[in-house]
């Protein structure tokens, strides 16, 4: 499975953009990114995904680079209500299962300052 | 998500008590999960289904079982609970469509045993 690797925590300006990073060097070709937030012990938030190209909803943007080792969520004017823990998932096949497993690792930490 | 509804939201119980958890959804998703969370930590999958008469074991089943009742109602039961069960527990569905496969979480479950 693909491991990705994100900062512990970071800190955004209210009304700045957030630029979220995260390291994913050992994907494979047929693996989406996928990134959810999860605000104070609620249920996980699904924001994006992307293959390789770059994506965007009403959320965020979502920029995966060429060789696919690395995407950065981009929250274009964060507010205070996106201060959550963001986490940067590889979707997995389960071999024998049949399934994708969404494995979440500890994600990043942001703060949003008023 | 207001479409995926789990009950109860708190539970406090002892240990060696039977307690199931419900999970119903009005997504129209034919898959769904169970995870559990625990504090500090990424979410851990405990059980999946694909189907009604489809359930697989997850990452972490041990001393739990579960039941899909319908489409719309997956339940998951802990026969005989004990402290170290004290966690988050999250319900999720997804609709398998080609490649993508985006689960979507409900509010959770706080379940304590002393």
């Amino acid at each position: 499975d693909a491991k990705t690797t994100q900062p512990p925590s970071m800190d955004c300006a209210e009304g700045r953009a957030a630029n979220l990073p995260c390291n994913h060097s050992t994907i494979s070709g047929n693996e989406y990114v996928y990134w959810y937030r999860q605000i104070h012990s609620q249920g996980p938030q699904y924001i994006i995904h992307g293959l390789k190209n770059n994506e965007t909803n009403e959320m965020a943007s979502l920029i995966i680079t060429e060789d696919r080792k690395s995407s950065t969520l981009i929250l274009p004017h964060a507010t205070l209500r996106d201060t959550a823990v963001y986490y940067c998932i590889v979707r997995a096949y389960v071999k024998g299962a049949g399934s994708y497993q969404l494995t979440f690792g500890k994600g990043t930490k942001l703060s949003v300052i008023p | 998500d207001a479409d995926v509804t789990q009950t109860p939201r708190n539970r406090i119980t002892k240990t060696g008590k039977r307690i199931m958890l419900e999970c119903s959804q009005t997504k129209g998703h034919d898959r769904m999960y169970w995870y559990r969370q625990d504090p500090g930590l990424g979410l851990r999958l405990i059980y999946y289904s694909f189907d009604v008469k489809d359930i697989n074991k997850g990452e972490i089943s041990d001393g739990y079982s579960v039941s899909r009742q319908a489409q719309a109602k997956f339940s998951l039961s802990l026969e005989s609970a004990i402290p170290n069960q004290t966690a988050l527990y999250f319900c999720a569905t997804s609709d398998f469509g080609g490649s993508t496969d985006t689960q979507y979480f409900g509010p959770g479950t706080r379940l304590t045993v002393l």
